[in-house]
């Protein structure tokens, strides 16, 4: 079974650029989350997706960041436009459903997107 | 304002013997604490969890410790490999959200 992949690995933009991060859950999971990593510091909650409904965004920076999850499967992060501070290592996790049944709630990780805007 | 704190950045052990990871946390209403693992170009990978409702959860060679009266717990590898050499975070959640709080991270080195 295919984990959760995450587009581009990489990816190097100037302040005031555009960039869209995409993050592929793994199949028939309800849960997606976006998470940060900023500066090795912890990894910062961004937004939670309950298939293409926002169920939290309460970590989402400010305007500048757009989530979106069109038909419950992929989802989509847009940064627009980019400053200096948007740098980091923004992870994708998804999950079967919330609850604590059984471990279906366990979050899969990808291997994370590293932006760094200059 | 930081509700899950890994005090310690960096740890090192001799390959065999005990590992412990310290995790404390301000928020009473997290019911639930997970450890993840991470090594360098990866995402962080699931190890172990506990409900508060327990004080302990085993699983092989890794063992969480849950102190809900001093909010803490505590991550014990034993014996440890230097294969167990990566960041170790600690996590919590409140209610159904589902949304992890993490700590800052430790980050064990195990030599041989």
């Amino acid at each position: 079974e295919a984990g959760v992949t995450q587009f581009p690995s990489h990816s190097v933009i100037e302040k005031g650029q555009t960039v869209t991060l995409r993050c592929d859950p793994i199949s028939g999971h309800d849960n997606l989350y976006w998470y940060r990593r900023v500066m090795g510091k912890e990894i910062k909650f961004l937004l939670h997706f309950v298939k293409e409904s926002k169920q939290d965004e309460s970590g989402m920076p400010n305007n500048r960041f757009l989530a979106e999850r069109t038909g419950g499967t992929y989802s989509t992060l847009k940064v627009q436009p980019a400053e200096l501070e948007d740098s980091g290592v923004y992870f994708c996790a998804s999950s079967l459903r919330t609850g604590r049944s059984l471990g279906t709630d366990t979050q899969y990780f990808g291997p994370g997107t590293r932006l760094t805007v200059l | 304002d930081q509700q899950v704190k890994q005090n310690s950045p960096s740890l090192s052990v001799q390959e065999g013997r005990i590992s412990i990871l310290n995790c404390d946390y301000t928020n009473s209403m997290f019911d639930y604490f997970l450890w993840y693992k991470k090594y360098p170009a990866e995402g962080p990978t699931f190890l172990i969890s506990i409900s508060s409702i327990k004080d302990k959860n085993e699983d092989g060679r890794f063992t969480v410790f849950l102190n809900k009266s001093a909010k803490h717990l505590s991550l014990h590898i034993v014996p440890s490999q230097p294969g167990d050499s990566a960041v170790y975070f600690c996590a919590a959640s409140g209610g159904q959200g589902g949304k992890l709080i993490f700590g800052q991270g430790t980050e064990l080195s195990v030599k041989p």
